[in-house]
């Protein structure tokens, strides 16, 4: 067990609608970072919160937003979705900003229909 | 960022040890060499990272040469658990400016019994 929770595990979703992944990092962790995971593109950044703020990003689509909320844990919201985004989304969070060893969430499965 | 390139798949069968390369010939002079596991449907893991010479801990040993080209993780006997696809990151130490994983298609290790 990593520490990191991420709920839902599963969500099955139709095309067009929005949805929200919810992300709590280890205890005492200030960075979130927010991959995707598909067949055909692996492990992907989207973005990084550092204590609130954005601090990078990555290749993620308009369509998506991030947010850190004070208590650290982290929201990812996916609107107008897509066949294409049916994916896997980790969560990950380390102690500090810019660090390559991260600890990973068990993920969320997104299915659009 | 710098590139790195490792065996698609390898094989094994349980009880024997597993070397995996990973090259970089542009790996930095502040850059860090870090190895990640991740098993179907899970987060990565993170196993080990090393600057140079040799690093061991509970999981695995990571040798890196002199000119820091190229890493080998090793994995003793391993067993039917170590079934998994492990990656080869490259990138610098906290701080520095270093955010995001880049993960490329790792390798993907069989232990056969």
């Amino acid at each position: 067990d990593s520490g990191v929770t991420q709920t839902p595990k599963h969500l099955i979703t139709a095309t067009g609608q929005r949805v929200t992944l919810r992300c709590s990092p280890r205890s005492g962790d200030l960075s979130v970072y927010w991959y995707q995971q598909s067949l055909d593109q692996g492990l992907q950044f989207l973005i990084q919160y550092y204590n609130g703020e954005e601090r990078a990003k990555g290749n993620i689509l308009e369509r998506f937003s991030a947010q850190q909320f004070p208590d650290l844990h982290s929201e990812l919201n996916l609107s107008s979705l897509e066949l294409g985004d049916s994916a896997l989304y980790f969560c990950a969070s380390s102690p500090r900003d810019s660090q390559n060893i991260q600890y990973f969430g068990a993920g969320t499965r997104l299915s659009v229909l | 960022l710098a590139k790195t390139t490792q065996p698609i798949s390898m094989d094994s069968y349980e009880g024997q040890e597993v070397n995996i390369t990973c090259s970089h010939n542009n790996i930095a002079t502040n850059d860090y060499i870090t190895w990640y596991q991740q098993f179907p449907s899970q987060g990565p893991r993170f196993i080990i990272q090393g600057y140079k010479t040799k690093v061991t801990n509970e999981v695995a040993s990571l040798f890196i040469p002199a000119d820091r080209k190229s890493s080998t993780l090793s994995l003793p006997r391993v067993s039917l658990s170590d079934t998994a696809v492990y990656y080869c990151l490259v990138g610098s130490r906290p701080g520095g400016g270093y955010n995001k994983l880049i993960f490329g298609a790792g390798t993907r290790l069989a232990v056969h019994p």
